[in-house]
């Protein structure tokens, strides 16, 4: 159970196109779910906090207006990299938290996206 | 501010070997801690988790500590397999209100 799929698993585009990358919860309602960066050899960085039915919630320094997120259904959240650039190269997570979100209940994550802007 | 760290950054074992992965927080508030495992190219996987109100917790072949005296955590792999390579992250739930802060990873490497 808890299973996160995420689509698609690697993009490569050109600079100044935008890319959506979609979160699904495969087998339970996801009230929460998360957005994750990952660069090589670091921990994960939360990027944003998105919430079925209502907008999303940024962490200090990510720029809402670059990194678009929708979660319209309790089973899908998207993002979406507008005007990629190469320094948004990198490796987006979600996670998807059911009952909630509480505090006391572990994320499932996705199986991540590769993004290379060339 | 915040943050959640390792003691070691790498950690080589041999096969059959217990492992153990240790984990400081800072964050008193914190009453959920998790252990992912993340294997090259893909995400994290759960792997066990512990409330506040335990000091320890079992799973396959997996233990979880929690010291909360010196805000300590780790985990305990027992008769280590190549399989279990990866980055090992430990997570809390701090004051968030549902997000979690991530520990930096350790790289976990099983020599045959």
């Amino acid at each position: 159970g808890a299973v996160v799929s995420q689509h698609p698993s690697r993009v490569i585009c050109k600079s100044g196109t935008s890319v959506k990358i979609e979160c699904r919860s495969l087998d339970f309602q996801a009230t929460t779910m998360f957005w994750y960066r990952q660069f090589p050899k670091q921990s994960l960085m939360l990027m944003a906090t998105s919430n079925e039915g209502s907008k999303a919630t940024y962490e200090q320094g990510v720029e809402k207006d670059k990194f678009l997120i929708n979660h319209a259904s309790l089973t899908l959240s998207t993002l979406t990299v507008t005007s990629a650039h190469p320094e948004d190269s990198s490796f987006y997570i979600c996670s998807a938290s059911g009952e909630g979100g509480y505090s006391n209940q572990p994320q499932h994550f996705g199986d991540g996206t590769r993004l290379s802007i060339l | 501010g915040e943050s959640v760290g390792l003691h070691l950054p790498t950690l080589s074992v041999q096969e059959g070997d217990n492992s153990i992965i240790n984990c400081a927080y800072s964050n008193s508030a914190s009453d959920y801690f998790i252990w992912y495992k993340q294997e090259s190219g893909k995400g994290p996987q759960f792997i066990i988790d512990i409330r506040s109100n335990m000091d320890k917790r079992q799973g396959q072949r997996v233990t979880v500590l929690l010291n909360k005296t010196v805000k300590h955590l780790s985990l305990q792999i027992a008769a280590t397999q190549p399989g279990d390579s990866a980055v090992y992250f430990c997570a809390e739930n701090g004051d968030q209100g549902g997000k979690l802060i991530f520990g930096q990873g350790t790289e976990l490497s099983v020599k045959p």
